[in-house]
């Protein structure tokens, strides 16, 4: 299995700061990569996939770079609703496997 | 748009079957570009996929290695939903089950339905 790693686990900032979340696989997934967003009591949210592509309806302020191994996503100018859990998920290979998580704390 | 939800027993003794369902509304379940697929969410195990199902001319499983033994997800074409069983469960199945719309990002998913495994 492709293991995903996060880090960091937790992160506090503050409004309008910027923030990233990074995610590395533990072989090569091209941009097999997908990011989501989690809050408290809900089903998790998709935000980019495809390492960088944009969702519909996803504020710009979220992004997603990186290829291979390594990814990161960027929130700009963390807005108050940002603040929830970060899922990183690999979509190379079955079993389709997930990050442990980032809580994003204020 | 496109919405899923999931129905089932909240609770299940150990050793018996879990068995869910998510009903489709928006799309098909014999939809020739999407899968289906079943992930749960506990404390100990994080966000887990535990398989697909989907249509490419014939039907398709793919399962996770570690429960291969145990789990089934089955189509229904005439009621548009597709559903999970999982045998043989121990407490440690207990967790928040979604289905979720494929095939390779969930851009869909139910709310989730919370299943615990307790005698």
């Amino acid at each position: 299995d492709i293991q995903m790693t996060q880090s960091p686990s937790s992160l506090s900032a503050s409004v309008g700061d910027r923030v990233t979340i990074t995610c590395r696989a533990s072989q090569t997934i091209n941009v097999a990569l997908n990011w989501y967003q989690q809050k408290p009591g809900k089903a998790p949210k998709l935000l980019i996939y495809a390492a960088s592509g944009f969702r519909s309806g996803v504020p710009s302020r979220f992004s997603g770079s990186g290829s291979g191994t390594d990814f990161t996503l960027t929130i700009t100018s963390l807005q108050p609703d940002d603040f929830a859990t970060y899922y990183c998920q690999q979509s190379s290979i079955t079993p389709l496997t997930f990050g442990q998580g980032t809580t994003l704390e204020i | 748009q496109v919405q899923l939800q999931e129905s089932g027993p909240g609770l299940v003794k150990p050793s018996q079957t879990l068995s869910l369902t998510c009903a489709i509304s928006g799309d098909g379940v014999s939809s020739n570009t999407d899968a289906w697929n079943w992930i749960r969410q506990s404390p100990s195990r994080g966000l887990e996929w535990l398989g697909r199902t989907y249509y490419r001319s014939k039907w398709f499983n793919d399962y996770a290695v570690s429960l291969k033994s145990r789990i089934t997800i089955t189509p229904d074409t005439s009621k548009n939903r597709f559903s999970l069983q999982l045998n043989s469960v121990t407490p440690e199945d207990t967790a928040i089950y979604f289905c979720a719309r494929g095939p390779s990002y969930f851009d869909f998913w139910g709310q989730g339905i919370l299943v615990t495994v307790s005698s």
